[in-house]
């Protein structure tokens, strides 16, 4: 099962800050949370990942609460082609441990 | 970034037969692939974890006899549906670890007939 709770669905106005919430209050210590997405009918995309520190890269940023149980991921001027599924993650990064999708977030970037 | 290439993209199928989708890493080796399936408006399922010269590791209920997996390269893994069925007609993904990701193919569309 997923360990991770995003919200089904979501609207942002293009050239907005699009914030996507992410539950993850079971997660232990050395897991991390990644966020992927997926556009209709292709293989999903590796956004971002992290532990506990914010991290940001030329997709996103990621803010990460102090407790590790939430994080949020922050496409700072989303545009049309941000119009996803976005998924939140959550696993170990030492081996080769599988993927484990939840029903993520349907982001509509709205014109 | 990493690069997975999955090949075809799209396949239509008469029932009965066999169909092999190809996942290769292109900029990297991969001693682990996963392979995915993913129905219309839903989710992705994992079916196996394939690794390099080793037998594949299938989640429950998938058939390994139907869902024939060969990872014989650091760089390819093939997933091979053995008569097929309407039923099997899916969207198919690979994904290769690299480094601290997972990096996906473009995805195969099934459609059996």
């Amino acid at each position: 099962d997923a360990k991770t709770t995003q919200p089904p669905s979501m609207d942002c106005a293009e050239g907005r800050a699009a914030n996507l919430p992410c539950n993850h209050s079971t997660i232990s210590g050395n897991e991390y949370v990644y966020w992927y997405r997926q556009i209709h009918s292709q293989g999903p995309q590796y956004i971002i990942h992290g532990l506990k520190n914010n991290e940001t890269n030329e997709m996103a940023s990621l803010i990460i609460t102090e407790d590790r149980k939430s994080s949020t991921l922050i496409l700072p001027h989303a545009t049309l082609r941000d119009t996803a599924v976005y998924y939140c993650i959550v696993r170990l990064v030492l081996g080769n441990e599988k993927l484990t999708f939840g029903t993520g977030t349907r982001l509509t970037i709205i014109p | 970034g990493a690069v997975v290439s999955q090949h075809p993209s799209r396949v239509i199928c008469k029932s009965g037969t066999s169909v092999k989708i190809e996942c290769r890493s292109l900029d990297f080796q991969a001693t682990t692939m996963f392979w995915y399936r993913q129905f219309p408006k839903q989710s992705l399922m994992l079916m196996a974890t394939s690794n390099e010269g080793s037998k594949a590791t299938y989640e429950q209920g998938v058939e390994k006899d139907k869902f024939l997996i060969n990872h014989a390269s650091l760089t390819l893994s093939t997933l091979t549906v053995t008569s097929a069925h309407p039923e099997d007609s899916s969207f198919y993904i690979c994904s290769a670890q690299f480094r601290a990701g997972a990096f996906f193919g473009q995805g195969t569309r099934l459609t059996v007939v």
